[in-house]
């Protein structure tokens, strides 16, 4: 079974900041997954990973696939960007939706 | 596009009462998943279901049951609730069990007093 722990688990900072939060699994995967939690449950994949770098907007998601850990980061925080992020990773050799294991989150306060 | 729908949004039963959550997948979408997610926790993977049977389980009791539809909507029944059952009841849709790209619904939230 895949343990996925996140860091920091809270983070507080100002608005225009860059922020990285942090995900670390233990075995192998065939894909990671970002996700943004905003208060009331609602969750939005932001990224899906296998490899490399991807790029929306402020904000950029890496993952090394040896090093098993991956990184969120946001450009020039917003206010608005105040959720929760979780990172979730599906483990096998690929084929099939399986189900995914998810981190605790990382709850990101931006301060005006 | 509706996106992921769930019902209701939010849930208060008796302890050793039974409950049926629903989930109506985003438009196209076959295969539909379940999570629990307890406050402060990450989701858990409950099953998943394609073509109407359940494809692949978590480490959930029996007392967690599912369905599908020929429609491709699904439910998630609980019975004998326990207070530990009160989380936030995620379902989630993607496009084939081959697709690992889901889409979230907004969650239901079950409360057990």
């Amino acid at each position: 079974k895949n343990e996925v722990e996140q860091s920091p688990q809270n983070l507080t900072a100002q608005e225009g900041e860059f922020i990285t939060i942090n995900c670390s699994y233990s075995v192998g995967i065939s894909a990671l997954h970002w996700l943004q939690q905003h208060p009331g449950g609602g969750i939005v994949s932001l990224f899906m990973l296998s490899s490399g770098k991807k790029k929306h907007g402020r904000l950029i998601a890496t993952i090394n696939i040896q090093e098993k850990h991956s990184s969120l980061h946001i450009t020039a925080s917003h206010p608005r960007d105040s959720a929760v992020y979780i990172c979730a990773v599906r483990s096998g050799s690929g084929g099939g939706a399986d189900g995914l294991t998810f981190g605790k989150g990382t709850h990101l306060i931006i301060q005006p | 596009d509706a996106g992921v729908t769930q019902s209701p949004t939010h849930l208060i039963k008796t302890r050793g009462q039974q409950v049926t959550l629903r989930c109506s997948p985003k438009s196209g979408h076959d295969t539909v998943s379940w999570y629990q997610q307890a406050l402060g926790q990450g989701p858990q993977f409950i099953f998943q279901y394609y073509e109407e049977e359940e494809r692949q389980r978590g480490n959930f009791p029996d007392r967690f049951s599912g369905h599908q539809f020929p429609n491709y909507s699904s439910e998630l029944n609980v019975n004998a609730l326990l207070l530990g059952d009160s989380a936030l009841y995620l379902c989630a849709s993607s496009h084939s069990h081959l697709e690992v790209w889901q889409y979230f619904g907004p969650g239901t939230r079950l409360t057990v007093t």
